[in-house]
């Protein structure tokens, strides 16, 4: 299995732009989930879904942020506009019925 | 918040057992003990998870007291590769639950 997959690696972008980060997870798994990671605020859970449907998006900073999940194989996270707080690792996790979560390597967000 | 209590830092000489440990006090019944690792500049990994008897499997051990309120994470043969932040985390299962919330964990440092 290829596990959890993540795209692009690595970000940069400029403060106003939109940024959209991409997860596939991994087959067969029902849940996703998005997590960022700062040194500040270290690793918080931003929303996830279950079935395709969003859970719980509580954690989700502000209307600047947005999350789809139009099929099981596929989710994204939009930022727009983007600012420089932004700048993050985002990670993408996945379970079977929120059980056990495997997370993706991150996506690494600089915004200048 | 996190509902758990870890050192924030821990050494281990490379062969021996890492123990690290972790206090719960307010679990709940239906709480499970989940453990992840996070090393450097990658995504968290599941490492061993139990509900109230003693687990073990091919990364670590894991030992909760008979009242559930700590629990201790066994690496048996520490390597350098096991040098990361390992985190504590209380949540229910299945359908009970889906967030994790991570603290600050423990930084583990194995040293040759």
């Amino acid at each position: 299995d290829a596990g959890v997959i993540q795209s692009p690696r690595h970000e940069v972008t400029e403060m106003g732009q939109e940024v959209t980060l991409r997860c596939k997870p991994i087959s067969g798994h029902n849940s996703l989930f998005w997590y960022r990671q700062t040194m500040m605020r270290g690793l918080e859970l931003l929303i996830y879904f279950n079935n395709n449907v969003p859970i719980d998006d509580s954690g989700m900073p502000e209307d600047r942020f947005s999350a789809k999940m139009p099929n099981a194989s596929f989710s994204t996270l939009k930022i727009q506009p983007s600012e420089p707080r932004d700048s993050a690792v985002y990670f993408c996790a996945s379970s079977f019925s929120t059980d056990t979560q495997y997370f993706g390597p991150g996506t690494r967000l600089t915004v200048l | 918040d996190a509902k758990t209590t870890q050192p924030p830092s821990m050494d281990c000489a490379e062969g021996r057992a890492a123990n690290l440990p972790c206090n719960h006090s307010t679990i709940s019944g239906n709480e499970y003990v989940y453990w992840y690792r996070q090393i450097h500049s990658q995504g968290p990994q599941y490492i061993i998870h139990g509900l109230k008897n003693n687990e073990t499997n091919e990364m670590a051990s894991l030992i909760i007291t008979e009242d559930r309120k700590s629990s201790t994470l066994i690496l048996p043969h520490a390597t350098l590769r096991d040098t990361a932040v390992y985190y504590c985390i209380v949540r229910g299962h299945g359908n009970q639950g889906g967030k994790l919330i991570f603290g600050q964990g423990t930084e583990l440092s194995v040293k040759p």
